[in-house]
């Protein structure tokens, strides 16, 4: 079974300033998806960027980057330009293209914006 | 655009009660799931559907029914309810295959059992 790793379960950073977050999964597919979503205190899940193992280039979405190592099993997260509106907790998940097609999610990093 | 509609949003129970968390999609998605969320251990996924008529447990089943009548409905059942199923559910729907494998997301519901 496939499983998402997120070791720190906190995380700090300026305002302006820029941090990774870091995510590992372990799974035995060639295909499948990563993503990473975003939850704030309202509670709601929001997708902040996803990307394709079979496409090569890092997926961005604005401040919004994606370190992906796909022989490493790795897939880290960085915010750039860090704004109090992104303070939440960020969910690494996986989506495998097989079967069901279940979501596994990590365990999740809660991220404050120091002003 | 509603999107993935879940209710209620909050419900206190008392242990041994039962109840019905309620999920509906307008997005025509054949699949849909149950999460549930508690501190430190991100979504474990209950049950989930890939179309009508169509279910199947996911890590943490016990304890919960589903069912699938309809592509648009997909209500989760509590039938005793007991402390430890205090949580934050979500339901999350999705197209199947040929898709991009974005999860839409409903608001979530607390739940609280004493």
């Amino acid at each position: 079974a496939q499983t998402v790793t997120q070791s720190q379960p906190e995380m700090s950073v300026q305002e302006a300033e820029t941090v990774t977050l870091s995510c590992t999964y372990d799974t035995s597919e060639s295909d499948y998806y990563l993503f990473w979503y975003k939850q704030p205190p309202s509670r709601q899940m929001i997708l902040v960027i996803r990307q394709e193992a079979y496409k090569q280039q890092n997926a961005t979405e604005n401040r919004f980057s994606v370190n992906f190592q796909k022989a490493a099993k790795s897939f880290s997260l960085k915010i750039s330009d860090s704004q109090l509106g992104d303070a939440a907790m960020y969910f690494c998940a996986y989506r495998t293209f097989q079967g069901a097609q279940k979501l596994v999610f990590g365990q999740g990093t809660r991220l404050t914006i120091n002003p | 655009n509603a999107g993935v509609t879940q209710t209620p949003k909050f419900q206190v129970l008392k242990t041994g009660q039962s109840m019905t968390l309620q999920c509906a999609q307008d997005m025509n998605h054949e699949y849909m799931s149950w999460y549930r969320q508690d501190p430190g251990m991100g979504l474990r996924l209950i049950h989930y559907s890939v179309g009508a008529g169509i279910t199947d447990q996911g890590e943490v089943p016990n304890g919960y029914n589903v069912s699938r009548s309809t592509t648009e409905d997909f209500p989760l059942r509590l039938l005793s309810a007991a402390p430890s199923q205090t949580s934050v559910y979500f339901c999350a729907s999705s197209y199947w295959r040929g898709n991009t494998g974005e999860l839409f997301f409903g608001e979530g519901s607390r739940l609280t059992v004493l």
